[in-house]
């Protein structure tokens, strides 16, 4: 039982530069969340979703896309990367956030 | 603002003695309260939760205690080296769009010397 796979685990981009970032969970949780985590800073939530087709902003979510087409996957997309969102990405699923997320391992981004 | 509170950044204990750590919240909204816990270089990983209404919850060596106005605990009895690790409140509620979120604390680093 993988969990919660977060694809790729380090990722240097340039600035300007578009990517995604993976998440897939096989626990056919509903609820799904991006958080990233920053020194000093805590988690902060960029988006989330409570189902497939269902997405919302979560307290970061300026320069960030994220699509939710099926339950399993839920890939986070920088538009134009920035240094400013170098950071530690976490993908998590729920099957309600009252029961607790199980996280991903995340995934390390440095924008130069 | 912050709506979680953990004003203690870090807490040093010696080993098999009692761990405590501190969260506080500002929104009486809330209805679900859960801490996590997070080695470095590792995604969080869910510890223990309580519901607003409940004033305790136990498993195993944690215990949440919810007995203080906007004020809850964690307790860790007895405390172990392996338990050194950020420790992070978080608290759940029911938004506008019927819709529930997490809104965490900045996290309490534990440190449990042998």
């Amino acid at each position: 039982n993988a969990g919660v796979t977060q694809t790729p685990k380090f990722q240097v981009l340039k600035t300007g530069q578009s990517m995604t970032l993976q998440c897939a969970q096989d626990m056919n949780h509903e609820y799904m969340s991006w958080y990233r985590q920053d020194p000093g800073m805590g988690l902060r939530l960029i988006h989330y979703s409570v189902g497939a087709g269902i997405t919302d902003q979560g307290e970061v979510p300026n320069g960030y896309n994220v699509s939710r087409s099926t339950t399993e996957d839920f890939p986070l997309r920088l538009l134009s990367a920035a240094p400013s969102q170098t950071s530690v990405y976490f993908c998590a699923s729920s099957r309600a956030p009252e029961y607790g997320y199980t996280f991903g391992s995340g995934t390390r981004l440095t924008v130069v | 603002d912050q709506q979680v509170k953990q004003n203690s950044p870090s807490l040093s204990v010696q080993e098999g003695r009692i761990s405590i750590l501190n969260c506080d919240y500002t929104n009486s909204m809330f209805d679900y309260f859960l801490w996590y816990k997070k080695y470095p270089a590792e995604g969080p990983t869910f510890l223990i939760s309580i519901s607003s209404i409940k004033d305790k919850n136990e498993d195993g060596r944690f215990t949440v205690l919810n007995k203080s106005a906007k004020h809850l605990s964690l307790h860790i009895v007895p405390s172990q080296p392996g338990d050194s690790a950020v420790y992070f409140c978080a608290a759940s509620a029911v938004n506008p769009g019927n819709n529930r979120k997490l809104i965490w604390g900045l996290g309490t680093s534990l440190a449990v010397n042998p």
